[in-house]
């Protein structure tokens, strides 16, 4: 079965650099998350979008903007890079109004801040 | 704002071993309670989900259970073995909306 794709799968930035990480969910997924895990920290939610539209928003930098596309992939853009950016970012996909509405995780991108 | 708690922090254990580990979250209006592992610097395994209207959820060695009405979650696990030292994770949500993740519990078996 399909899962969840997330692109790069690692990413080495300088400070005040840009990134853009990438979320290709599971097929006919119509909602993404995109949570944010610091080294030793539980996994925080960013923002989350569901058919195209910006849907929550939780603790994401102002420097941090994402969307999601007519294909429903969304792209997390992050700007001025900090040291404390580096972590783990994960995306996960469900359908939302499903029976469950059970969230898949993608395999994370781990990006370093240098 | 729902909180989730999860203790004990750390757990070692012996092989073979039965034990439990435990999730408290103080908004009892959830949707779905699910049950993650981690391994060091690797990704999210979703172990079991248990939605709202259900007890318990049972896969191979692993059982969880849910009481909506006291806040709480545990996971069982039966005949310990190495290959299960991980962190645990727990993360509960309201419908169509984000999960929510304790700090986690991370086991250790010891052979």
């Amino acid at each position: 079965a399909a899962g969840v794709i997330q692109s790069p799968r690692h990413l080495i930035k300088e400070k005040r650099e840009t990134a853009t990480l990438k979320c290709y969910p599971i097929p006919r997924h119509d909602t993404v998350y995109w949570y944010q895990q610091g080294p030793g920290q539980d996994p925080q939610f960013l923002i989350s979008f569901y058919e195209k539209m910006q849907s929550d928003k939780g603790s994401i930098p102002d420097r941090f903007s994402a969307q999601q596309f007519s294909d429903y992939h969304s792209e997390l853009n992050m700007s001025s890079l900090e040291l404390g950016d580096s972590a783990l970012y994960f995306c996960a996909s469900s359908v939302r109004g499903a029976l469950t509405d059970e969230q898949f995780f993608g395999p994370g991108t781990r990006l370093t801040v240098l | 704002k729902q909180e989730v708690t999860q203790i004990p922090a750390a757990l070692s254990v012996p092989e073979g071993e039965n034990l439990v580990l435990n999730c408290s979250f103080t908004d009892s209006a959830i949707y779905n309670l699910q049950w993650f592992r981690q391994d060091p610097g690797k990704g999210l395994t979703s172990l079991l989900l248990i939605q709202s209207s259900q007890r318990e959820q049972t896969s191979g060695r692993l059982n969880a259970s849910l009481d909506k009405s006291s806040g709480r979650s545990t996971l069982y696990i039966a005949a310990s073995q190495p290959g299960d030292s991980a962190t645990y994770l727990c993360a509960a949500n309201q419908a169509g909306t984000a999960l929510i993740f304790g700090k986690g519990t991370t086991l250790s078996v010891s052979s």
